[in-house]
């Protein structure tokens, strides 16, 4: 079974441009999550999406960031434009239905460097 | 509210002997608490999940994990540490109703021939 598969693995773009990224989950998770580690610190939870439902999205930084989930299925979040501090590495992870506490099955993450 | 503190940024280790990374960790509700590693320039790998069976979790490669709900810890071990095991850890907490992780901020373990 594949798992989780994030496109692309580095992305290198400057201050002002747009990046998408893209996440494919395990095929069947309802459950689809970004987080994001920014350099030195620990990572955070971006949004949680149920099928194509925005579940949560209480760790969007701010409007520069659009999430998206069509269909149920794949994932992309924009970066709009583009700011230093945007850097960093962006995990999406994916979780079968259940009541909380499921486990997430991470992937490789996209590394994001805004110059 | 929840939130997950790792005691130690960076742990070094010899081959061959104890590993002892820790974790302790705040939840207003039941717990589920996670440790994943990854390593270099790789995803995020589940080692080990705790949800209120077993006190003490056993996970892939060797790792364990105790659950003390009295120090509210979740400390992961293992008995003889392999160069392959250098790599970062996290712990991770969730509960209630809500699915998102809590990570703390990563053990770094080194390994010494």
């Amino acid at each position: 079974e594949a798992g989780v598969t994030q496109f692309p693995s580095h992305s290198v773009i400057e201050k002002g441009q747009t990046v998408t990224l893209r996440c494919d989950p395990i095929s069947g998770h309802d459950n689809l999550y970004w987080y994001r580690r920014v350099m030195g610190k620990e990572i955070k939870f971006l949004l949680h999406f149920v099928k194509e439902s925005k579940q949560d999205e209480s760790g969007m930084p701010n409007n520069r960031f659009l999430a998206e989930r069509t269909g149920g299925t794949y994932s992309t979040l924009k970066v709009q434009p583009a700011e230093l501090e945007d850097s960093g590495v962006y995990f999406c992870a994916s979780s079968q239905a259940g009541a909380g506490g499921e486990t997430q099955y991470f992937g490789p993450g996209t590394r994001l460097l805004v110059l | 509210a929840q939130s997950v503190t790792q005691l130690d940024s960076h742990v070094s280790v010899s081959e061959g002997t104890p590993v002892l990374l820790r974790c302790n960790y705040s939840s207003s509700y039941s717990p589920s608490l996670f440790w994943y590693v990854q390593h270099p320039n790789k995803g995020l790998q589940l080692l080990l999940k705790y949800t209120s069976a077993a006190t003490l979790v056993k996970g892939i490669n060797g790792f364990e994990a105790e659950f003390k709900k009295s120090e509210t810890s979740f400390h992961l071990t293992k008995p003889s540490a392999h160069m392959s095991d250098a790599a970062e850890y996290f712990c991770v907490v969730t509960g209630g109703n809500f699915n998102k992780f809590y990570f703390g901020s990563g053990t770094k373990l080194n390994v010494k021939p």
